[in-house]
């Protein structure tokens, strides 16, 4: 009942090196996020997908990137990395948006650049 | 600007008692929220949801919604240890999406 997977847990950047944070869910969700939590904030929505192939920014989308081939997988790509991008980093899912429809959670990738 | 609003905390409620945990919302436009319980280090967890004004009970936990006010709370009854977290308020703005909007939330601690 693996739900949401995120890889890695952790990871340590030199500044303007990229990497990818893997998602992966085995729920048959259509929708999944990306998300950004800083120390004491809440969740910064950095990209959305509705469905293979379909992809927008959310708020914070500035200096990452998404892809969604399949509808299991919704990795998120930094490029450049900057100090700023230091945060766990939350991926998560849908089955649809209708009322009550909650978005489940992935355990989190925790990201610093150094 | 949409935006969720709690107070950060912390709340400190003794073993027993029932904390109240309290957020606003600024979108009218707004259809459905959750709460979402956080433990340190790690992923949010849903707890509750809610749609219609009123309130809605689910075991120790009783979530409320006003749409007049912008105002959903959550109650916690004979709060335990266990229940120290912080708690994520969301707000569903609608559209196709399904796009959460959430507040910075809630820490609450239960003191033995």
């Amino acid at each position: 009942n693996a739900g949401v997977t995120q890889t890695p847990k952790f990871r340590i950047l030199k500044i303007g090196q990229s990497m990818t944070l893997q998602c992966a869910q085995d729920m048959n969700h259509n929708y999944m996020y990306w998300y950004r939590q800083d120390p004491g904030m809440g969740l910064k929505l950095i990209y959305y997908s509705v469905g293979a192939g379909i992809t927008d920014k959310g708020e914070v989308p500035n200096g990452y990137n998404v892809s969604r081939s399949t509808t299991e997988d919704f990795p998120l790509r930094l490029e450049l990395a900057a100090p700023s991008q230091t945060s766990v980093y939350f991926c998560a899912s849908s089955y649809t948006t209708g009322s009550g429809q909650p978005q489940h959670f992935g355990d989190g990738t925790r990201l610093s650049i150094l | 600007q949409k935006e969720v609003e709690q107070n950060s905390g912390p709340l400190s409620v003794p073993e027993g008692a029932i904390a109240s945990l309290n957020c606003t919302y600024s979108d009218r436009g707004s259809q459905s929220f959750f709460w979402y319980r956080q433990y340190s280090g790690k992923s949010p967890e849903l707890i509750m949801f809610i749609y219609s004004n009123g309130d809605k009970e689910d075991g120790r936990f009783t979530a409320q919604l006003n749409k007049a006010s912008q105002y959903v709370s959550l109650l916690i009854r004979d709060s335990q240890p266990s229940d120290s977290a912080t708690y994520l308020c969301a707000a569903n703005y609608g559209g196709s999406q399904g796009n959460l909007i959430f507040g910075k939330g809630t820490k609450l601690s239960v003191k033995p």
